[in-house]
């Protein structure tokens, strides 16, 4: 099973800044299957990004990722105050499918 | 648009059994694959379960192998998972996720599933 681990667990910044979000696999995620979502409290995740640097559909761009093998990065470029939520990663290269255990993103 | 509602959650005894079901529209269910995920209160997210587009393939975890059942019928736009003997750690937020390009670009609003006595 490929183990997900994100980090930070919890990242405080203010509206306007830049976020960097950081998930690490235990082992190479074949062919960059790499998802990243974002879930606000009481509601179900929303996808943002697929292929480890694709944007979903409807997905404003200061939304980004990157990365391959076993290091992936979500970055938000400017925060807005609806960008503060909790991220999971997840792979989808091997069974069992797994998620990463969360970044919250919280105001400063 | 895309929708997908889950129903059929609810207080369960451990032990106990209880059938979830997860109507869709908006898309070609037969096209897709669909999947089973759960979140525990508090906690974060766990894959449960998925089937493909023809019903011909199924997947479980480890943790519901062998206790849960994933299933289909393309002729009503609905996805099910029928879960039996029942434990307290299965108590979580049940979702249903349409699969695209093997990620999952949509979900339900989800169905909570309580087990105790």
């Amino acid at each position: 099973e490929i183990v997900l681990t994100q980090s930070p667990g919890t990242l405080s910044l203010s509206p306007g800044q830049r976020a960097t979000l950081s998930c690490r696999a235990s082992q190479s995620v074949g062919s960059s299957f790499l998802a990243w979502y974002q879930q606000i409290p009481g509601q179900a995740p929303r996808l943002l990004m697929y292929g480890a640097s694709s944007r979903a559909t409807g997905i404003p761009d200061r939304f980004s990722g990157s990365g391959s093998g076993t290091d992936f990065t979500l970055t938000i470029s400017r925060l807005e105050p609806e960008d503060f939520a909790v991220y999971f990663c997840q792979q989808y290269s091997d069974s069992p499918i797994t998620f990463g255990q969360g970044t919250r993103l919280e105001i400063k | 648009e895309v929708q997908l509602v889950e129903s059929g959650g609810g207080l369960v005894q451990p032990g106990g059994s209880l059938r979830l079901s997860c109507a869709v529209s908006g898309f070609t269910f037969s096209s897709h694959a669909m999947n089973w995920v759960r979140q525990a209160p508090g906690k974060g997210l766990e894959w449960v379960s998925s089937i493909s587009g023809g019903a011909t393939i199924t997947f479980y975890a480890d943790s519901v192998k062998g206790r849960f059942t994933i299933f289909r019928d393309n002729s009503k736009n609905t996805l099910y998972l029928q879960m039996n003997s029942l434990r307290a750690d299965d108590t979580a937020v049940y979702y249903c996720a349409k699969e695209t390009f093997r990620a999952f670009d949509s979900w339900g609003q989800g169905t909570l599933v309580t087990v105790s006595s």
